[in-house]
């Protein structure tokens, strides 16, 4: 009975590669969230979706693309992978468009090789 | 958007000393304040939170004061311990839709 779920764990793949990261929450939540944490600890956030609407998408690389098939779901698919996009990735959700305690995914670490 | 600022970026304490964190903001309509803890190699999780309409809220050995004029919170952590040692993140929210921006963190080592 996980909040918010995200698979997989660890992911290495080698450098041009596509890769996607799921993420499930069974908190009945109406926003979700990606976030990528480099080295330096910092929680960059990329996107996040509120009842299947895209209304954050930061400056980040059109190689990286969320997908939410439904509220549940927000996946996050990532092409022509390089160096750089080593780092752990964290999927989040809350309610009411953020005025709330925000729920973690146990995080992907992807390490591009 | 928000601006949020989280200071000091570390702080090292020896244990049963205090810790002070601050966080500052720049969108006057933010009206939740949470702090999250993020221990090594684990998930952020809260720890505590605080609305608008109160000045200080405390669980145990963590509090959190607000002040909404300055537009900065702190969490306040007293008789540290080992287990205390993350790294902690601000995150104000409420002002625009949908956006969870979090402070830079701050890593807490507690020394025994």
């Amino acid at each position: 009975d996980t909040a918010v779920s995200q698979t997989p764990k660890y992911l290495v793949t080698q450098m041009g590669n596509d890769k996607s990261i799921k993420c499930e929450q069974n908190l009945g939540h109406d926003t979700m969230y990606w976030y990528k944490q480099d080295s330096k600890k910092f929680l960059k956030i990329m996107f996040s979706y509120n009842n299947k609407e895209l209304i954050i998408n930061e400056t980040v690389p059109n190689r990286f693309s969320p997908k939410s098939p439904d509220k549940a779901h927000l996946n996050l698919h990532i092409n022509s992978l390089e160096l750089g996009d080593s780092a752990v990735y964290f999927c989040a959700s809350s309610s009411l468009g953020g005025s709330t305690e925000a729920f973690f995914g146990q995080g992907t670490r992807l390490t591009v090789v | 958007g928000e601006n949020v600022e989280q200071h000091p970026s570390t702080l090292s304490v020896q244990e049963g000393d205090s810790a002070v964190i601050k966080c500052t903001y720049s969108d006057s309509a933010s009206n939740y304040f949470p702090w999250y803890k993020q221990e090594l190699g684990k998930r952020p999780q809260l720890i505590i939170d605080i609305r608008s309409n109160v000045g200080e809220k405390k669980d145990q050995r963590i509090a959190v004061t607000l002040n909404k004029t300055a537009k900065h919170f702190s969490l306040h952590i007293t008789e540290t311990q080992p287990e205390d040692s993350a790294v902690y993140f601000c995150a104000p929210q409420g002002g625009s839709q949908g956006n969870l921006i979090f402070g830079k963190g701050t890593k807490l080592s507690v020394k025994p």
